[in-house]
């Protein structure tokens, strides 16, 4: 799996669009860019994934920089339970889902009142 | 959308005691699933890979003996922490793949924390 970079916190208003980036730069052809979040004492939740183009769907938005090198996750309306820490994983998605997933130390996204 | 329980949520024990947690996919099947291990303050560490009717393969420095694993059917496994010491006091996470879903994500379960004393 492609290394991957993420600013260890971020800050957001409430209400207002969390902007979370990831830098990869390593990535290769077939690597997907996964993000998930981990709200404190609960499993990580799936957010999103992309290849190349870029995503949406009812929890985020994620851009993918057309050199692949980096992506970046929206939240376009942060609310306060969206306070968590935000993993991005680069991997070969496995075709018979044998491998697990290996955890960097994420973003911790702080949403102030 | 996929579902994975995990059951309990919490438990105390005594040192020396063994400790059972379990895992199940609610609505698929799940030839393979995963249990993860979490400090405080630190990011999620892969234990072992737990194998529908074989035997599971753990990571490197995840002590088998310690930690059994039992995946007796498609939708259950079970980590098992035996003569449990302090310093196997964790966060324990189980996950899952739905197949069906393609290139999609990985379901986990809610954690179980475990406190030894």
């Amino acid at each position: 799996d492609a290394k991957t970079t993420q600013p260890t916190s971020m800050d957001c208003a409430e209400g207002r669009a969390a902007n979370l980036p990831c830098n990869h730069s390593t990535i290769s052809g077939n690597e997907y860019v996964y993000w998930y979040r981990q709200i404190h004492s609960q499993g990580p939740q799936y957010i999103i994934h992309g290849l190349k183009n870029n995503e949406t769907n009812e929890m985020a938005s994620l851009i993918i920089t057309e050199d692949r090198k980096s992506s970046t996750l929206i939240l376009p309306h942060a609310t306060l339970r969206d306070t968590a820490v935000y993993y991005c994983i680069v991997r070969v998605p496995s075709k018979g889902g044998a491998d697990g997933l290996t955890f960097g130390k994420g973003t911790h996204l702080i949403i102030q009142p | 959308g996929a579902v994975v329980s995990q059951h309990p949520s919490w438990v105390i024990c005594k040192s020396g005691t063994s400790v059972k947690i379990e895992c199940r996919s609610l609505d698929f099947q799940a030839t393979t699933m995963f249990w993860y291990r979490q400090f405080p303050k630190q990011s999620l560490m892969l234990m072992a890979t737990s194998n529908e009717g074989s035997k599971a393969t753990y990571e490197q420095g995840v002590e088998k003996d310690k930690f059994l694993i039992n995946h007796a059917s498609l939708t259950l496994s079970t980590l098992t922490v035996t003569s449990a010491h302090p310093e196997d006091s964790s966060f324990y996470i189980c996950s899952a793949r739905d197949r069906s879903v393609g290139a999609a994500g990985y379901t986990f379960g809610s954690g179980t924390r475990l406190t030894v004393v």
